[in-house]
This record gives structure tokens, C-alpha cells and sequence, in this order.
């Protein structure tokens, strides 16, 4: 079971809008509309951010969106502040395994 | 407000048998399914599987031949056991609590996660 595609790491200036990419494949992000996306401070436990492509749980910033086109899932933070310099993790169901599989992880930088 | 808690020991000889128990708080264990995943240092999350609390489970393909997870509802707790470890389960583990969308209990995505606790598999 290979991991979702994510970039190493993003980053952007404070206030500025960033995205980033998940992809998979047409077994799991791009045949099914169950794409979370988890946010993780160092040495603090994943916290959920986004889930369903884009729904967000209550208690999360509006300024966390998400979307999905074809195979690729992309989470969009916008007015970047210094709290979100964190790692990010994409997930989705998927047809090769019982278990979601997650993504290689984002690390975003507020310059 | 729900809570989970790891605990187990954080060292655990090669080819010996890794066990830990979350303990949930602030809530039933019913209704849900629970979950544990794990991180190795400077390494991104899997998934090992997950119980739900009348019993079933779903265990990751590339450990099920090593993995039990199981549920103890009178005590709001469920474990994990991973047989025959070597260096590479060394990991941080976290316990995690599938979520209810509508009116479904699903095993994810994990609203609620442990603090984690690191494993570390040595002689």
C-alpha cells in the first residue's frame, strides 16, 4: 500500500495563502470523497483538521479549506499566521486496504 | 471533554511481544471505533488498525500476522498487542477515536487522539 503524495514542505509569508497537494490514485483520493487532513505541532499528537474533502470539525479556523480534482486532494490555508507552521498529513479510504492510507507529510513554514 | 492516555513500557526487547493499553476518559468507549497509529522518529503516521467497541476489528495488511487489538468496555479501555517486534516498530503510538458523521460511526477519520508514547524496541 504506497502513501498519498504530499511535497516535502511549503511555505509563505504571514497573511498569504497556501496549498498543499495529496495525491493518490483512482483507487483511493480520486474514487472516493473521504480525504482528511490532519495538522501536527512538533512532538504533539495529529489533530484533525479537515475531513470529507472539506468539511471542517467544529472549533477549526475557516481559514483551513479543503478540495479535491481527479486523483489529487489540496488543503488551502489562507492569512497564514505563525501557529500553522506545522506538519501536515493528508489521508483517504482506499480500495487496497481495509485502513485509510495516509500521505509522506508537508512541513509549512511561515517565513 | 473526551480524553485517551496511553501507557505501557517505553522499552521493549527485540522479538518480544509490545503492549499497551488506552485508557479513554470523559466518555463512553461504546458507539465508537477506536483506533491505533503509529509514527517512528522523523517519519510520517500509519494506521496499525482498529476495534470497534462491540469487538470487530481491521488490522493494517503489512502487520496482521503480528497485531491484536482488543476492547475492554467495563474498564473504557483498549489495547494493542504486537507480536515478534524488531527496531523498525520503534515508534511513537497513539491511541486515536474514529468519529460519527450523520448518524454513522466510522473508524475515520480520528477526532480525538492519545498524547502518544514512545516505544522504543532494543536490547
Amino acid at each position: 500500500q504506497s502513501a498519498l503524495t504530499q511535497p516535502a514542505s511549503v511555505s509563505g509569508s504571514p497573511g498569504q495563502s497556501i496549498t498543499i497537494s495529496c495525491t493518490g490514485t483512482s483507487s483511493d483520493v480520486g474514487a472516493y470523497n473521504y480525504v482528511s487532513w490532519y495538522q501536527q505541532h512538533p512532538d504533539k499528537a495529529p489533530k484533525l483538521m479537515i475531513y470529507d474533502v472539506s468539511d471542517r470539525p467544529s472549533g477549526v479556523s475557516n481559514r483551513f479549506s479543503g478540495s479535491k480534482s481527479g486523483n489529487t486532494a489540496s488543503l488551502t490555508i489562507s492569512g497564514l499566521q505563525a501557529e500553522d507552521e506545522a506538519d501536515y498529513y493528508c489521508s483517504s479510504y482506499t480500495s487496497s486496504s481495509p485502513l485509510d492510507v495516509f500521505g509522506t507529510g508537508t512541513k509549512v513554514t511561515v517565513l | 471533554q473526551v480524553q485517551l492516555q496511553e501507557s505501557g513500557p517505553g522499552l521493549v526487547r527485540p522479538s518480544e511481544t509490545l503492549s499497551l493499553t488506552c485508557t479513554v476518559s470523559g466518555g463512553s468507549i461504546s458507539t465508537y471505533h477506536w483506533s491505533w497509529i503509529r509514527q517512528p522518529p522523523g517519519k510520517g503516521l500509519e494506521w496499525i488498525g482498529y476495534i470497534y467497541y462491540s469487538g470487530s476489528t481491521n488490522y493494517s495488511p503489512s502487520l496482521k500476522s503480528r497485531v491484536t487489538i482488543s476492547v475492554d468496555t467495563s474498564k473504557n479501555q483498549f489495547s494493542l498487542k504486537l507480536s515478534s517486534v524488531t527496531a523498525a516498530d520503534t515508534a511513537v503510538y497513539y491511541c486515536a477515536r474514529g468519529t460519527i458523521v450523520g448518524a454513522t460511526s466510522r473508524p475515520s477519520p480520528f477526532d480525538y487522539w492519545g498524547q502518544g508514547t514512545l516505544v522504543t524496541v532494543s536490547s
